[in-house]
């Protein structure tokens, strides 16, 4: 059984830039979850996907985005960055079955620097 | 909007102590609690799943209860390791917002 992945591992952006973080679902899960964690923080929610749709979203302005496809990876794209977008970018999948929603298994994360 | 609180932040402990990490939240309907570990710089490890109609759950040398209506959990960690070093997060899922809310976890230090 292959647990998330996540890419890239590190990622050194300018303010204004766009940024595109990839996540691989672990096998059998069909939802995705993309996490912000900024150093000493607990994570932060930015939104989920089921079944190729946004099914939940985070106090996150517009300008982050996402993507879920076929095969259950992900995107998660940051449009105008800002220095405070400088974080640990997680994802965790999970598999959802109405009303209960089940475990989450994270992955390793993606540390963004924004310069 | 469900808030996690999470005390002590830091706790340094001699090594083969027995610890208990505390975790509270505002709102008390939830879906579940998770407890995670979380080493240096490193993605999210779980190590405990109690849904909301379970009192309790265990894992090797580790324990976590869930009282829901007073919106608290505790994990106890026995005989501590120099490996149990790390930072301890807890989460709950509450079934309006459909996500994982964390509180800012403690910063565990077991010393040898």
């Amino acid at each position: 059984e292959t647990g998330v992945t996540q890419s890239p591992t590190h990622l050194i952006k300018t303010r204004g830039q766009q940024v595109t973080l990839r996540c691989s679902s672990q096998s059998g899960h069909n939802t995705v979850s993309w996490y912000q964690q900024a150093l000493g923080q607990g994570p932060q929610f930015i939104f989920q996907y089921y079944r190729e749709e946004e099914n939940g979203r985070g106090n996150f302005p517009p300008r982050f985005s996402g993507l879920q496809f076929p095969n259950y990876s992900s995107e998660l794209n940051v449009n105008a960055l800002e220095l405070d977008d400088s974080a640990l970018y997680l994802c965790a999948s999970s598999f959802f079955r109405e009303p209960y929603p089940q475990e989450q298994y994270f992955g390793p994360g993606t540390r963004l620097t924004v310069t | 909007k469900q808030e996690v609180t999470q005390i002590p932040a830091a706790l340094s402990v001699p090594e083969g102590e027995n610890l208990v990490l505390n975790c509270s939240f505002t709102d008390s309907a939830i879906y579940n609690l998770q407890w995670f570990r979380q080493d240096p710089g490193k993605g999210l490890t779980s190590l405990l799943l109690i849904q909301s109609s379970q009192r309790e759950q265990t894992s090797g040398r580790l324990n976590a209860s869930l009282d829901k209506s007073s919106g608290r959990s505790t994990l106890y960690i026995a005989a501590s390791q120099p490996g149990d070093s790390a930072t301890y997060l807890c989460a709950v899922f509450s079934g309006s917002a459909r996500q994982l809310t964390f509180g800012s976890g403690t910063q565990l230090t077991v010393l040898p």
